[in-house]
């Protein structure tokens, strides 16, 4: 029972243009969101977060959507570097459970130069 | 900065052998995971530990254990080793949950 997904597997994007990586979440329970990024090799860093009071957060060129009605997520990031060429992985947590995040299957984002 | 490290970066291992995977962060953390990445499948959690001796069992414990003897250190045993648990092995720490987790570099486990 997969409670958070990506749908999207993978994603290529111009140099310059916005990516948008998308989370859907099944459990409404979830209060907090976040971000990593991870390169091979590496362990996940952590990118960006947002509390399920908030609809919107920004960080530089990161910005993360919360629309929870829909139980979505998206991570859109402008404009896009062949830096930012990872896997991105959502997580979510209840914070009135214990400390485990859940993660979703991961998007790798290939940004052309 | 915290670090969080893992002793071996590859591993490969025979079927049936205990194998060890440690963990050792540097900041006085109280929260320790295992995770292990699979690709489809993302980041599951294994085992996870809020204090030194407690431990709970995450989503995938089967065929695992764990260990936390001293706060800074969260080890992964792989009782008998099956070619099923060949995978990349993610440690993380993390002081509470607001703060988000730091990871280590990983582990690339093959049992062969």
């Amino acid at each position: 029972d997969q409670q958070v997904k990506q749908n999207s597997p993978s994603l290529s994007v111009q140099e310059g243009r916005i990516s948008i990586l998308n989370c859907d979440y099944t459990n409404s329970m979830f209060d907090y969101f976040l971000w990593y990024k991870k390169y091979p090799a590496e362990g996940p860093t952590f990118l960006i977060s947002i509390s399920s009071i908030k609809d919107k957060n920004e960080d530089g060129r990161f910005t993360v959507f919360l629309n929870k009605s829909a139980k979505h997520l998206s991570l859109h990031i402008v404009p896009s570097q062949p830096g930012d060429s990872a896997v991105y992985f959502c997580a979510a947590y209840k914070a009135s459970g214990t400390y485990k995040y859940i993660f979703g299957t991961g998007t790798r984002l290939k940004v052309l130069a | 900065d915290v670090k969080v490290t893992q002793s071996s970066r590859y591993l490969v291992k025979r079927t049936g052998e205990k194998v060890f995977l440690e963990c050792v962060q540097d900041m006085d953390h109280e929260n320790m995971f295992w995770y292990r990445q699979d690709p489809g499948l993302g980041l599951r959690l294994i085992y996870f530990s809020y204090d030194v001796k407690m431990k709970e069992k995450g989503d995938i414990p089967e065929g695992y254990s764990v260990s936390r003897e001293k706060k800074e250190r969260f080890s992964l045993i792989l009782e008998s080793a099956s070619t099923n648990q060949t995978s990349m092995y993610l440690c993380a720490s993390s002081p509470d949950s607001l703060n988000g987790y730091t990871f280590g570099s990983g582990t690339r486990l093959t049992v062969v």
